[in-house]
């Protein structure tokens, strides 16, 4: 069974200041590594997402996450936040052998200050 | 391209009442998932679909139950509602089963007086 750790339930960073939003995961498989962004009355929308290959992930809006097996952590950061980016930020994992289901952390509520 | 849709957004029931959730997958995706969202549970799978058969199921009791049809769009159902029922219901899809990254659709506001 799988397991993700936010540590930060909340983050306040003040505007064009860099960010980074910690997420830890626990497995005894392989696995994929995603962040959702959730805007208020919203639904999750797909920041990035590790599968395989290169362990520093580019996503959408200036964000990027590196995986690191060794530390099993997969930690978000952007060099300059906008006020726009303030939200809440999830990381999931999901097993490489297809059980077809996310485990989501609980969140971190992300508030950029002008 | 249209994103998932969810119908309706909002909901408000009784207890003891009954409620059909829906969910309009993104065109040609054919996996859908559904998640709970509680402030006090955060986001919890409920089950997966993948071309009409349930894939896996969360640890939810048997009064949550889904199907998808075969234009892959999916409903879930709750029978006999309960106050702990009230939440932001998330449907999911996904190209290939599985998912290699969930598209959502903005969700179902369930609210249980």
């Amino acid at each position: 069974a799988q397991s993700v750790t936010q540590l930060d339930s909340q983050v306040p960073v003040f505007e064009e200041a860099p960010v980074e939003l910690r997420c830890n995961y626990s497995s005894s498989v392989s696995v994929y590594l995603f962040w959702y962004v959730q805007y208020p009355n919203q639904g999750l929308q797909l920041l990035l997402k590790y599968l395989s290959g290169s362990t520093l992930v580019k996503g959408i809006n200036g964000f990027e996450a590196e995986f690191n097996k060794s530390q099993t952590s997969f930690h978000l950061r952007k060099p300059s936040v906008h006020i726009s980016d303030t939200a809440e930020y999830f990381c999931a994992v999901s097993d490489t052998a297809g059980t077809y289901k996310y485990i989501f952390g609980t969140g971190t509520r992300l508030k950029v200050l002008a | 391209k249209a994103g998932v849709t969810q119908t309706p957004r909002y909901l408000i029931k009784t207890r003891g009442q009954q409620v059909t959730l829906s969910c309009s997958p993104i065109s040609g995706h054919r996996s859908v998932s559904w998640y709970q969202q509680t402030p006090g549970q955060g986001l919890q799978f409920l089950f997966e679909y993948f071309s009409e058969t349930q894939r896996n199921k969360g640890n939810f009791p048997g009064r949550f139950s889904g199907r998808q049809f075969s234009n892959s769009r999916s409903e879930m159902n709750v029978s006999t509602l309960e106050l702990g029922d009230s939440a932001l219901y998330l449907c999911a899809s996904s190209l290939v089963e599985g998912g290699d990254g969930y598209t959502f659709g903005s969700g179902t506001r369930l609210t249980v007086v």
